[in-house]
């Protein structure tokens, strides 16, 4: 069964920081894995997704890697700034053709960039 | 622009009662699923649907139903059986049916208060 667990749970960090963001998961069999950004009270907003066969996605200040050897992905942020205070989600896809392509998600690290 | 809304934002709910969310997309995605969001627990999957007049349980559906009569339309009822229904209520879409390489859009959610 696929787990998805990120560390640390909240984060903060002044301005200018540069900052990594931790997921791993359990079965390295992995379809593409994604990065979601969360407002408070606020819907999901899609990121970065990296396929399987990719090592690194990169959008503006952020860059997002992954390992499937190890389980493991990471979300790069740099030069920080407190507009990107937000909870940050990682997930991937599951692989049981019965639970139709749901998305399998950590609980989230909350981070807060201090001015 | 094409997405995904959600409604109400906000509900309140008497113990007891039925309330019903709304969530309508004009992505002309297949696929459509609910999900519920607890704090520091990360999102859950309550039902998903593949395909019109089709859905299927997810992995927290006591309490809950839905109904699939339109693509674009995917309603979830909180039922008074539902036994801890305050949460914030997150619907979204796919492209893909059934496929783990599946890129959701989600809604901005809904927040059910029990009184």
């Amino acid at each position: 069964k696929q787990e998805v667990t990120q560390i640390p749970a909240a984060l903060s960090v002044p301005e200018g920081e540069n900052l990594v963001l931790n997921c791993s998961f359990t079965d390295s069999a992995i379809y593409n894995l994604q990065w979601f950004r969360q407002d408070p009270g606020k819907g999901l907003t899609s990121l970065l997704l990296i396929q399987s066969s990719q090592r690194e996605q990169t959008s503006g200040r952020l860059n997002a890697s992954l390992d499937k050897s190890s389980g493991r992905s990471t979300l790069y942020i740099a030069a920080s700034q407190p507009g990107d205070s937000a909870t940050y989600l990682c997930a991937v896809p599951s692989r049981v053709p019965s639970q139709g392509g749901k998305l399998i998600f950590g609980q989230g690290t909350e981070l807060s960039v201090k001015p | 622009d094409g997405g995904i809304t959600q409604s109400p934002k906000y509900l309140f709910r008497k113990e007891g009662q039925n309330v019903t969310l709304s969530c309508e997309q004009n992505l002309n995605h297949d696929a459509m699923y609910w999900y519920r969001q607890d704090p520091g627990q990360g999102l859950r999957l309550i039902y998903y649907s593949q395909i019109v007049n089709d859905f299927q349980k997810g992995d927290i559906a006591e309490g809950y139903s839905v109904s699939r009569e339109k693509k674009e339309s995917f309603p979830l009822t909180v039922t008074s059986a539902q036994k801890n229904p305050t949460a914030f209520y997150l619907c979204a879409s796919s492209t893909h049916r059934g496929s783990g390489a599946n890129v959701l859009t989600f809604g901005a959610g809904s927040r059910l208060t029990v009184l």
